[in-house]
């Protein structure tokens, strides 16, 4: 198994533009997430999905899209990048109930 | 989610066990307390979590106080590769993925 894989590993942007993070995992698991890390920060939630086709916000949503449409695939949108963008990104996930988060390796974006 | 309390940081003796604690004080019945590490700029590793039980397995023991107002990680024996960010949360049982992660201590094991 590959776990969780992200696309890319860096990215810089300018402000306005927009772009997609890819996050995959391989265990077929039912739960998703989105989360960024400020530096010197713990990680903050942006959405979340419990299964193909349902989303939801975490605490920090604005700026962000996603959709699940398929089990293995939870794409982050960023609409028109700002430089309070400028984050580290962290995709988890887990089976559904009360078990860990495997999360992947991250993608560095910068927003100028 | 309960909000959780911990310590900036911490530094521990290698071979030591490494006691970090957690305060929960405003936790729920159905709130689980869960352990994950970041090593350096990684992904979150998880470590353990429990209701009211204390658990232990490969990797650490988590002490649940009996009123579940705090909660402790013992790692047994701390190496230098346990030098890491750990974070305590509490989290309602089956709510989806939603962790909310505080900023966590930061463990450094010393030679």
């Amino acid at each position: 198994n590959a776990g969780v894989t992200q696309t890319p590993k860096f990215q810089v942007l300018k402000t306005g533009q927009s772009m997609t993070l890819q996050c995959a995992q391989d265990m077929n698991h039912e739960y998703m997430s989105w989360y960024r890390q400020d530096p010197g920060m713990g990680l903050r939630l942006i959405h979340y999905s419990v299964g193909a086709g349902i989303t939801d916000q975490g605490e920090v949503p604005n700026g962000y899209n996603v959709s699940r449409s398929t089990t293995e695939d939870f794409p982050l949108r960023l609409l028109s990048a700002a430089p309070s963008q400028t984050s580290v990104y962290f995709c988890a996930s887990s089976r559904a109930g009360l078990y860990e988060q495997y999360f992947g390796p991250g993608t560095r974006l910068t927003v100028t | 989610d309960a909000k959780t309390t911990q310590p900036t940081s911490m530094d521990c003796a290698e071979g030591r066990a490494a006691n970090l604690p957690c305060n929960h004080s405003t936790i729920s019945g159905n709130e689980y307390v869960y352990w994950y590490r970041q090593i350096h700029s990684q992904g979150p590793q998880y470590i353990i979590h429990g209701l009211k039980n204390n658990e232990t397995n490969e990797m650490a023991s988590l002490i649940i106080t009996e009123d579940r107002k705090s909660s402790t990680l013992i790692l047994p024996h701390a190496t230098l590769r346990d030098t890491a960010v750990y974070y305590c949360i509490v989290r309602v049982a089956d709510t989806g993925n939603q962790f909310y992660f505080g900023t966590g201590t930061s463990l450094t094991v010393i030679p």
